[in-house]
């Protein structure tokens, strides 16, 4: 069974850091590229930051590129997001998902975690 | 960037009835290669994470029961929901992953009377 585990959210201040991390198991972690989704509360989906299986290509929503990084580590079969000056905006559900491939086509997103809560205030 | 644009925000229906929920992109998402478009259809329930439904415009994801139905080309998109039951209570997101950055819908909260 597909499972995806985040964890590492939290209260934290404006400015600061935080690194979230998405345990992976029931597949072959290092055959899918990944990504981090966010729902601040009562809103919808924002897609954060997108990396390959291998770390080749990394992509970032321009709300987030230049303070967060996506990373990973398929050894561990863990995705990290490495969050820094942290603003209230950035409060949300974090959700890991995996890019899913039928038949060679991106199909989307066939799997997300629970999530992990950020919420970022003084 | 792909703009989405979802309508309605939000609709009631009775049980029974058909919804249709629409998706507009800024952007053609269909594929000049492989002739698809790259859009995803998606349900989340009250306090549970999003759940595919419908990939590549048109094709349901396995389980997803024949009532959902999804339609449309290029920049037009549409997801069908015949006899709507109370289990389908949720709000619906449409998502393209035609380019990066990806982009969602802002979503459609569905009541039931």
């Amino acid at each position: 069974e597909v499972q995806l585990v985040e964890s590492g959210g939290g209260l934290v201040q404006p400015g600061r850091s935080l690194k979230l991390s998405c345990v992976a198991s029931g597949f072959t972690f290092s055959n899918y590229g990944m990504n981090w989704i966010r729902q601040a509360p009562g809103k919808g989906l924002e897609w954060v930051a997108y990396i390959s299986s291998g770390s080749s290509y990394i992509y970032y929503a321009e709300t987030v590129k230049g303070r967060f990084t996506i990373s990973r580590d398929n050894a561990k079969n863990t995705l990290y997001l490495q969050m820094t000056s942290l603003r209230s905006e950035d409060t949300a559900l974090y959700y890991c998902a995996r890019r899913d491939v039928y038949y060679g086509l991106s199909v989307g997103f066939a799997y997300w975690g629970q999530g992990t809560l950020v919420t970022v205030s003084s | 960037d792909i703009v989405m644009t979802q309508s309605p925000s939000s609709l009631a229906v009775s049980a029974g009835e058909t919804v249709t929920i629409n998706c507009k992109s800024s952007q053609s998402l269909l594929s000049s290669g492989n002739q698809k478009n790259y859009l995803a259809w998606y349900q989340q329930k009250p306090g549970q994470s999003p759940k595919l439904l419908i990939y590549l415009a048109s094709t349901r994801e396995s389980g997803v029961p024949d009532r959902f139905i999804g339609s449309g080309s290029g920049t037009d998109f549409t997801l069908t929901i015949s006899s709507v039951q109370a289990e389908d209570l949720a709000d619906y997101y449409c998502q393209q992953h035609y380019s990066y950055p990806l982009t969602f819908g802002s979503g459609t909260k569905l009541e039931i009377k």
